[in-house]
């Protein structure tokens, strides 16, 4: 099965710093890459999907880039609201593995 | 509004069965895929399970296989995992999902597994 390796677990940055998040998966998924918000108390959601389409209604800071088997998460200005846990997932085939999440704290 | 409902969580003891349920609303729940996902305490998102809209293909993951079954009832716009032979270790908050976009989750229920 292929396996997908975020880094890094957890990183701690001001407001309005530049945060970016990689995903590596062990084999190449094409684009088959989603990123999910998960927030405390809150149900996960997406904000990425097929490496680097942004949901709807998701903030224009969030991108997502790559194909084949790096990928990477960029908020382009962390806000507060943007403290969560940061997980993302293949989809091209079973499993739908997802990394083991990042933690994002403002410092 | 898309709501997923989840219910059936509780404690049981190791070696023992639960049935879990999901009850769908606000979106065509018959043309769409399903996931079970859990979340165990102080851990990361565990993808557990997949049931094609029809209900003819059905992926686990290596944890669960051969003993979690993964169903469907369309008409009742249902899902259900049916989990048997549990370990301390499939302790966790389960929740249905339908993944990637749109997505849509419910709020997740507790499987407590513990003598």
């Amino acid at each position: 099965d292929i396996q997908m390796t975020q880094s890094p677990s957890s990183l701690s940055a001001s407001v309005g710093d530049r945060v970016t998040i990689t995903c590596r998966a062990s084999q190449g998924i094409s684009n088959y890459l989603a990123w999910y918000q998960y927030k405390s108390g809150k149900g996960p959601k997406v904000l990425i999907y097929g490496a680097f389409t942004l949901q709807s209604g998701v903030p224009s800071r969030f991108s997502g880039s790559g194909s084949g088997t790096d990928f990477t998460l960029t908020i382009s200005s962390l806000q507060p609201e943007d403290v969560a846990t940061y997980y993302c997932q293949k989809y091209n085939s079973a499993p739908w593995t997802f990394g083991q999440g990042t933690k994002v704290e403002i410092k | 509004e898309v709501q997923l409902v989840e219910s059936g969580g509780t404690l049981v003891q190791p070696g023992g069965s639960l049935r879990l349920s999901c009850a769908a609303s606000g979106f065509t729940f018959s043309i769409h895929g399903m996931h079970w996902v859990r979340q165990a305490p102080g851990k990361g998102l565990e993808w557990v399970s997949y049931i094609s809209n029809t209900g003819s293909t059905m992926n686990y993951a290596d944890s669960v296989k051969g003993r979690f079954t993964v169903s469907r009832d369309n008409a009742k716009n249902s899902l259900f995992l049916q989990m048997n032979s549990l370990r301390v270790e499939d302790t966790a908050v389960y929740y249905c999902a339908r993944l990637v976009s749109p997505d849509y989750w419910g709020q997740g229920t507790l499987v407590t597994v513990s003598s």
